[in-house]
């Protein structure tokens, strides 16, 4: 079977930093992938890693650990604007392009 | 900017009836997919589509059907709706390419009593 497991609500005050944690077992694997959805949104993409170690785009950082089936998303510097729901999703190999969703995390920025 | 528009934001059935979600993609793209998305159990894969008429089956297929009949558009089917199918459907396209982003519609909150 395919199963992601993450932290399904965390809180933090605006400036911090957060770690949102992702482990996952699947058959097969291409990549792991994290999206956002603000309430009445639609996903975005945020990020990508098919390699392990740490992926960087602004604020926000992506890791990868193949061997431990783990990954998360880091939010630095974090704003009321980041308070959404943080999905990993991995990119099974076989082609197509099909991922699998985890059930999300809800992050809650304080200020 | 990719755009994927589905036809409903709001939809209400009644038990029983036939019920088609529409997608459509603006981007050329080759794979569609419909997931849907309940609380606590995150986004479902119902269906993928990687070419025109191609259809695979994904994690929750049971109960749906699916349509792709011209590359832009990919339909989704309730032949029979029923009560647990009220939910939160997302469609959504990207390339063939293994690591290409997902782009999603805002979704169609499908309600059947």
């Amino acid at each position: 079977g395919q199963s992601l497991e993450q932290p399904s609500e965390v809180t933090a005050v605006e400036g911090a930093i957060v770690q949102i944690n992702c482990t996952y077992q699947t058959s097969g694997f291409y990549g792991l992938s994290w999206y956002q959805q603000h309430d009445g949104g639609a996903p975005t993409f945020l990020s990508y890693n098919a390699l392990d170690g740490l992926e960087e785009t602004g604020r926000f950082s992506s890791f990868l650990s193949r061997s431990d089936s783990y990954g998360y998303l880091l939010l630095q510097e974090l704003q009321m604007k980041d308070s959404a729901s943080y999905f990993c999703a991995v990119n099974l190999s076989g082609g197509y392009n099909k991922l699998i969703f985890g059930a999300g995390t809800r992050l809650a920025v304080h200020p | 900017d990719v755009k994927v528009t589905q036809s409903s934001r709001y939809l209400v059935k009644r038990t029983g009836e036939k019920v088609f979600l529409e997608c459509v993609q603006d981007m050329d793209h080759e794979n569609m997919f419909w997931y849907r998305q309940d609380p606590g159990l995150g986004l479902r894969l119902i269906y993928f589509s990687y070419d025109v008429k191609m259809k695979e089956k994904g994690d929750i297929p049971e109960g749906y059907s699916v349509s792709r009949e011209k590359k832009e558009r990919f339909s989704l089917i309730l032949e029979s709706a029923s009560t647990n199918q009220t939910s939160m459907y997302l469609c959504a396209s990207s390339l063939q390419v293994r690591d290409s982003p997902l782009h999603f519609g805002n979704g169609t909150r499908l309600t059947v009593t």
